[in-house]
């Protein structure tokens, strides 16, 4: 009973290196989010994906880069890191219904850029 | 002005007090509502959705107000196990929870 595993838990990183956060969902989800939480500021949205092949920018893209090869997979890419990248970084997936629907959270990547 | 605004708190409260959170939305487009639960160092945990009708989970009441665009959860008989901090979340579409919108959090601290 998996849901959604992120990984790595912690990580810290220089300034300038780049890393990318995995982010793996066994519940055949169509729809796959990545936020980041800072204090003060509640979760932003980073990217998502509505499907495999497809994703689109959120709140606070730069910085970023995703893809969606599989349904299972989406990871985030941080390609020169920088010290206001230093936050926790929370994946999530979602099913389509006709409704409100629930977002499921993996347990979050803890970054620090130094 | 941020799109989801509540009182970030502390609310200390002691065991089985009745205490309420609010929170207001600006994009009179968003189409539901949720209330989530985060535990310190956790992931936020759906608590429950909000509808205009009000609806009730045990000792959590949510409520809907779509005109002033107002969001309200009520918790009677605290428990400690309640001491968590709790989101308030916008989804500006239908059918998907891939753009949630999220408020700053309010933190809740039941004592003995």
């Amino acid at each position: 009973n998996a849901g959604v595993t992120q990984t790595p838990k912690f990580q810290v990183l220089k300034t300038g290196q780049s890393m990318t956060l995995q982010c793996a969902q066994d519940m055949n989800h169509e729809y796959m989010s990545w936020y980041r939480q800072d204090p003060g500021m509640g979760l932003r949205l980073i990217h998502y994906s509505v499907g495999a092949g497809i994703t689109d920018q959120g709140e606070v893209p730069n910085g970023y880069n995703v893809s969606r090869s599989t349904t299972e997979d989406f990871p985030l890419r941080l390609l020169s890191a920088a010290p206001s990248q230093t936050s926790v970084y929370f994946c999530a997936s979602s099913y389509s219904t006709g409704g409100a629907t629930e977002a499921f959270f993996g347990q979050g990547t803890r970054l620090t850029v130094v | 002005r941020k799109e989801v605004e509540q009182d970030p708190g502390p609310f200390n409260v002691p065991e089985g007090a009745t205490v309420a959170f609010n929170c207001t939305y600006s994009n009179s487009a968003s189409q539901s509502f949720f209330w989530y639960r985060q535990d310190c160092r956790k992931e936020p945990k759906l608590l429950m959705s909000v509808y205009s009708s009000g609806n009730e989970d045990g000792r959590f009441t949510a409520q809907l107000n779509r005109a002033s665009q107002y969001i309200s959860l009520l918790i009677r008989d605290s428990k400690l196990s309640d001491s968590a901090t709790y989101l308030c979340v916008v989804n500006p579409v239908t059918g998907t929870a891939s753009k949630l919108t999220f408020g700053t959090g309010t933190r809740l601290q039941v004592t003995l």
